[in-house]
């Protein structure tokens, strides 16, 4: 089954607008942690944000934001501004213990961006 | 530039070859991760090593073999692959396999295979 659902295969936004990415995830680990990462053209997965199961805050880091809701298990990633070089795949990721306290990292889908000017 | 360096960044090779695919870490984490990302398929995780022992296998085919000689490198030796196993393969590493935050993965750039 999957963990991470991202439903969104693609979406568009106008520069400078504001854009949700969705995410849904499925645990029964009362620990765990959400990330999301952007992948460039290039290839090279790169984190944007990190939001702990037990953090009491939605996680901000610059433009990038967690829509935590704990109880619909959803993270979605609210990306304000959006700017030219947003574009890009945009995973979300759930880490969940797998064994004797080790947490591996699994990837939704992810979602297609595009910026346009 | 994340710290993570994958080598060679393409790699295009016939079914009864051999060759390895090379990820170097200076980062000084304890964990490295390969990942292969098919077209329209969920980043799959492949394997993860943990202070230089493996700690998950995803039940890969045999076809596929790592290696961790030490905590900066991690290879993946492959043989008599399959046109299928044409992907994208990164390489990631995290300080630990924790849960707190700063336990992210930073990947490299990834090499493009293509089995002919």
């Amino acid at each position: 089954a999957q963990k991470i659902t991202q439903t969104q295969p693609g979406m568009f936004v106008q520069e400078k607008e504001a854009v949700t990415l969705d995410c849904t995830y499925d645990t029964s680990d009362p620990s765990y942690g959400l990330f999301w990462y952007k992948q460039p053209s290039s290839g090279e997965m790169i984190f944007l944000i990190y939001q702990g199961s037990y953090d009491q805050q939605n996680a901000t880091e610059g433009r990038y934001s967690l829509n935590f809701q704990k109880a619909r298990k959803s993270a979605n990633l609210v990306i304000s501004a959006s700017q030219l070089g947003d574009s890009a795949m945009y995973f979300c990721a759930m880490r969940e213990e797998v064994s004797g306290g080790s947490y591996i990292p699994t990837f939704g889908r992810g979602t297609s961006l595009i910026v346009h000017p | 530039e994340t710290g993570v360096t994958q080598t060679p960044r393409h790699l295009v090779m016939g079914m009864t070859n051999k060759k390895s695919l090379k990820c170097e870490q200076h980062l000084g984490h304890n964990a490295m991760y390969w990942y292969k990302q098919s077209a329209k398929k969920p980043l799959e995780l492949m394997f993860v090593y943990s202070l230089e022992e493996r700690v998950e296998n995803n039940s890969v085919p045999s076809r596929f073999s790592p290696e961790c000689p030490n905590s900066s490198h991690l290879f993946l030796h492959l043989h008599t692959l399959q046109p299928e196993d044409s992907a994208l393969y990164l390489c990631a590493s995290s300080q630990d396999l924790g849960l707190l935050r700063g336990t992210e993965a930073f990947f490299g750039q990834g090499t493009r295979l293509t089995v002919v």
